[in-house]
């Protein structure tokens, strides 16, 4: 069955350091893509970076990055030179089915990211 | 703005009450969705509307009612609630059809069942 597994329910870094918010899946669907979302105090849900199945390289968004292990099953988010603003739940979603239309979004539990100063 | 917008952002009702919560995407998207956030639980699909069709209804009480009048509006209608209901709901859209997108979330309404 589709699973997404977010083990870290909270973490901390300091201002301008990096950090990896851990992100493992399981589907046996070979055309999926991997999403990361950011949820400040205000509810909304903000569309961080994107990973197709099929992408040979990992997706970069400015300051986000996605480091894709295909073989694990791993699709960790790396946050570079984080700002106090960035404090906020971070979840990771995953699709089925890209390419024959499906709807089906699933997501992990949440990591929520603290940015000290 | 993200472009969907959710009201009311907060409401309380009581478990005899009837209450709809609104959902309007400004994106010119063709799907909306529903999802429930609970606390320490992952976001739970409700619905999702396609072109205004219904095409997923993932085993949600009778007590949820959804309807979409138009590719823009999406309602979630109330009525005899449970406690366990309280939570935040989340309205979202997406662009199906061009490949694989992230969705555009609302700010959610939360939900408080007295």
């Amino acid at each position: 069955a589709q699973k997404i597994t977010q083990t870290q329910p909270g973490m901390f870094v300091q201002e301008k350091e990096a950090v990896t918010l851990d992100c493992t899946y399981d589907t046996s669907d070979p055309s999926y893509g991997l999403f990361w979302y950011k949820q400040p105090s205000s509810g909304e849900m903000i569309f961080l970076i994107y990973q197709g199945s099929y992408d040979q390289q990992n997706a970069t968004e400015g300051r986000y990055s996605l480091n894709f292990q295909k073989a694990r099953k791993s699709a960790n988010l790396v946050i570079s030179a984080s700002q106090l603003g960035d404090s906020a739940m971070y979840f990771c979603a995953m699709r089925e089915g890209v390419t024959s239309g499906t709807y089906k979004y699933i997501f992990g539990t949440g990591t929520r990211l603290k940015v000290l100063a | 703005e993200t472009g969907v917008t959710q009201t009311p952002r907060h409401l309380v009702m009581g478990m005899t009450n009837k209450k709809s919560l609104k959902c309007e995407q400004h994106l010119g998207h063709n799907a909306m969705y529903w999802y429930k956030q609970s606390a320490k639980k992952p976001l739970e699909l409700m619905f999702v509307y396609s072109l205004e069709e219904r095409v997923e209804n993932n085993s949600v009480p009778s007590r949820f009612s959804p309807e979409c009048p138009n590719s823009s509006h999406l309602f979630l209608h109330l009525h005899t609630l449970q406690p366990e209901d309280s939570a935040l709901y989340l309205c979202a859209s997406s662009q199906e059809g061009q490949g694989p997108k992230g969705y555009t979330f609302g700010s959610g309404t939360r939900l408080t069942v007295v």
